[in-house]
């Protein structure tokens, strides 16, 4: 699977939008984009994946380059929930098993 | 629908015992993971099964650990005489398919104690 880059932490105030990045400039054509968030204390919680168009959810949008070289994760509105170490990660479409986990974005929201 | 759980929440045991940890996947998945994560860090793969299929081991960090699936369903994942570097919290994951674009859905996760 390709290496993700994501930055170490970000805040944002509560009721803002809030945007994640992540670079993945050795992204193949058959990797899939998949967002992870994991709240203190729980397992990590699926947010949203894309291939090459953007998506949206009811969680977020996923914003990718033309290039698919970078993404970026958007939540509409923070909420105090919504802070959690953010996970983007690379699946090969023939990839069969485990999601290969990097150090995510830290993301801390201000009341 | 039920989500994946886990089973027991919390487990602490003396070194040198063995445990056993208990994943139910959700209904209609067929493919099941298992992973670590140790306090501050990231998560480990330890190993996979797909529907039948042989299990895929290849994340198992010793000949201690080992995991059984019984078809579809659940899971259990074997820890023989443990050691203190064992703590860690244990999660289990399911996937309707084990292929890039179904997502993971996790369990809550076991936390383990070696003492």
């Amino acid at each position: 699977d390709a290496k993700t880059t994501q930055p170490n932490s970000m805040e944002s105030n509560e009721e803002e939008p809030v945007h994640l990045p992540c670079n993945h400039s050795t992204i193949s054509g058959t990797d899939y984009i998949h967002w992870y968030r994991q709240l203190p204390s729980q397992g990590p919680e699926y947010v949203i994946h894309g291939l090459t168009s953007n998506v949206n959810n009811r969680m977020a949008s996923l914003a990718i380059a033309e290039d698919r070289k970078s993404s970026t994760l958007i939540l509409h509105r923070a909420t105090l929930r919504d802070a959690a170490v953010y996970y983007c990660i690379l699946r090969d479409f023939d990839s069969n098993y485990q999601l290969i986990w990097g150090a995510g974005t830290k993301l801390i929201i201000k009341p | 629908g039920a989500g994946v759980s886990q089973s027991p929440s919390n487990k602490v045991t003396e070194k040198g015992k063995d445990v056993e940890l208990r994943c139910d996947p959700i209904s209609g998945h067929t493919a099941l993971y298992w992973y670590r994560q140790r306090l501050g860090q990231g998560l480990e793969f330890l190993i996979y099964f797909q529907g039948n299929s042989a299990p895929d081991k290849s994340g198992l960090p010793s000949d201690r650990f080992s995991a059984e699936r019984t078809g579809e369903s659940v899971s259990t994942l074997t820890i023989q005489r443990t050691q203190q570097e064992d703590s860690a919290v244990y999660l289990c994951a399911s996937s309707y398919r084990d292929r890039a674009a179904y997502e993971q859905y996790f369990g809550p996760g076991t936390r383990l104690t070696v003492t």
